[in-house]
């Protein structure tokens, strides 16, 4: 079965230092990949998107992606992270055939920045 | 445009009571989606609907049943709520099945 798997399940991490979100998923074909934030209490809103191109790929709020087709990774990326980034962060991929015709999500990452 | 819109948000049932939960999205979607999400399990697809006309089971359909009453809008009962699903339920849309979904706010429901 096809599969999305976020390494971390809470990751902590002081105001204003860095942060790595892991996304690993198990696929031969092409994909594309998501991510998506969910702050306390709301919906899911998107951060960003791979479709196709470049392997970096740039979001909302200062986050960006790496897409690893070697490696099936799309690590989640902040230089510098705010309290107000605290929130759970879902991977998601999709394909038109193998994950049939429809979005996967991983199981999330709780991110909680302290100060 | 409201996007995607959930009624009602906030709902208690005992057990045994039937509900629908309402969704419309006002993007011209072609793809509807009803998720749950429970503490440590990330969402879970309960029943989706590729295009307006079908739906199909997701991976967690049993004791839920969804109507696709037009391309705006997509529901889901519950006949017998059971405190199995206690939840927060979400509905999404996207313009094709495999492309970036729009959630709604989601609907906390409490079965007692």
């Amino acid at each position: 079965a096809q599969s999305v798997t976020q390494l971390d399940s809470q990751v902590p991490v002081f105001e204003e230092a860095p942060v790595e979100l892991r996304c690993n998923y198990s696929s031969s074909v092409s994909v594309y990949l998501f991510w998506y934030v969910q702050y306390p209490n709301q919906g899911l809103q998107l951060l960003l998107k791979y479709l196709s191109g470049s392997t970096l790929v740039k979001g909302i709020n200062g986050f960006e992606a790496e897409f690893n087709k070697s490696q099936t990774s799309f690590h989640l990326r902040k230089p510098s992270v705010h309290i107000s980034d605290t929130a759970e962060y879902f991977c998601a991929v999709a394909s038109s055939g193998e994950y049939g015709n429809k979005l996967v999500f991983g199981a999330g990452t709780i991110l909680r920045v302290k100060s | 445009n409201a996007g995607v819109t959930q009624t009602p948000k906030f709902q208690v049932l005992k057990t045994g009571q039937s509900m629908t939960l309402q969704c419309a999205q006002d993007m011209n979607h072609n793809s509807m989606y009803w998720y749950r999400q429970d503490p440590g399990m990330g969402l879970r697809l309960i029943y989706y609907s590729a295009s307006e006309g079908t739906t199909d089971k997701g991976e967690v359909p049993n004791g839920y049943n969804v109507s696709r009453l037009n391309k705006r809008e997509f529901s889901l009962r519950l006949e017998s709520a059971a405190p199995s699903q206690t939840s927060v339920y979400f509905c999404a849309s996207s313009v094709v099945s495999w492309y970036e979904q729009y959630f709604g706010p989601g609907t906390r429901l409490t079965v007692t």
